[in-house]
């Protein structure tokens, strides 16, 4: 069965204290990848896109990874307006029909 | 407005009650989505429409009924609910020219919405 877990549910980290967000597929014929950021009572506000094995992308402290099995949203040095839940969805570009994973809730703590 | 825009942002409606949500994009896309994002789950695809077409309904029970009428709005049509469907219903939209469906999703706000 086609699915994405995301890991860990929660994530406390100081202010400035690195770390990674994961999330890993197992999914035949993914066509992408996709993060999300999403405040509390907010719509998802897109991230990146990753279409292939060993593309990166890099916006401010987020930097995303894809491999075969699994991609990672590392943080350097976070603030605390980085807190929020991040998700990860993928599609077989079938309709648009994206599969969303139940994301991470990240806490910064000053 | 700009982006992804959602009316209303908070709805409370008793179970017998009809209630709409309406969605507009600003975008220029030509593909829109309903999503549903309660507790604890991952949010669900419920319909896509493309080109006003709907091209997908997520096995969505009838008591939710969305219309197109055309690219830059959408709404969903609300009657009989009921208590489980309370949930965030959020609207998307991208643009898929080439049906992929690998396009980048834009949402809105999202509507809250209490069924009593």
């Amino acid at each position: 069965e086609d699915q994405v877990t995301q890991s860990p549910e929660a994530l406390r980290l100081q202010e400035g204290e690195s770390s990674s967000l994961n999330c890993s597929y197992t999914v035949s014929g993914l066509r992408g990848l996709f993060w999300y950021r999403q405040d509390p009572g907010k719509g998802p506000e897109f991230l990146f896109t990753l279409y292939s094995a060993g593309e990166e992308k890099e916006k401010e402290r987020l930097k995303a990874t894809l491999t075969k099995k699994e991609s990672f949203l590392h943080i350097t040095a976070p603030k605390p307006e980085d807190s929020a839940t991040y998700l990860c969805a993928w599609t077989r570009g079938s309709q648009g029909n994206l599969i969303f994973g139940k994301g991470t809730k990240l806490s910064v703590k000053p | 407005e700009t982006g992804v825009t959602q009316t209303p942002r908070h709805l409370v409606m008793g179970m017998t009650n009809k209630k709409s949500l309406k969605c507009e994009q600003h975008l220029g896309h030509n593909a829109m989505y309903w999503y549903k994002q309660s507790a604890k789950k991952p949010l669900e695809l419920m319909f896509v429409y493309n080109f006003k077409e709907q091209t997908e309904n997520n096995s969505v029970p009838s008591r939710f009924s969305p219309e197109c009428p055309n690219s830059s709005h959408l709404f969903l049509h609300l009657h009989t609910l009921q208590p489980e469907d309370s949930a965030l219903y959020l609207c998307a939209s991208s643009q898929d020219d080439s049906g992929s469906g690998t396009d980048t999703q834009y949402f809105g706000p999202g509507t809250r919405l209490t069924v009593l």
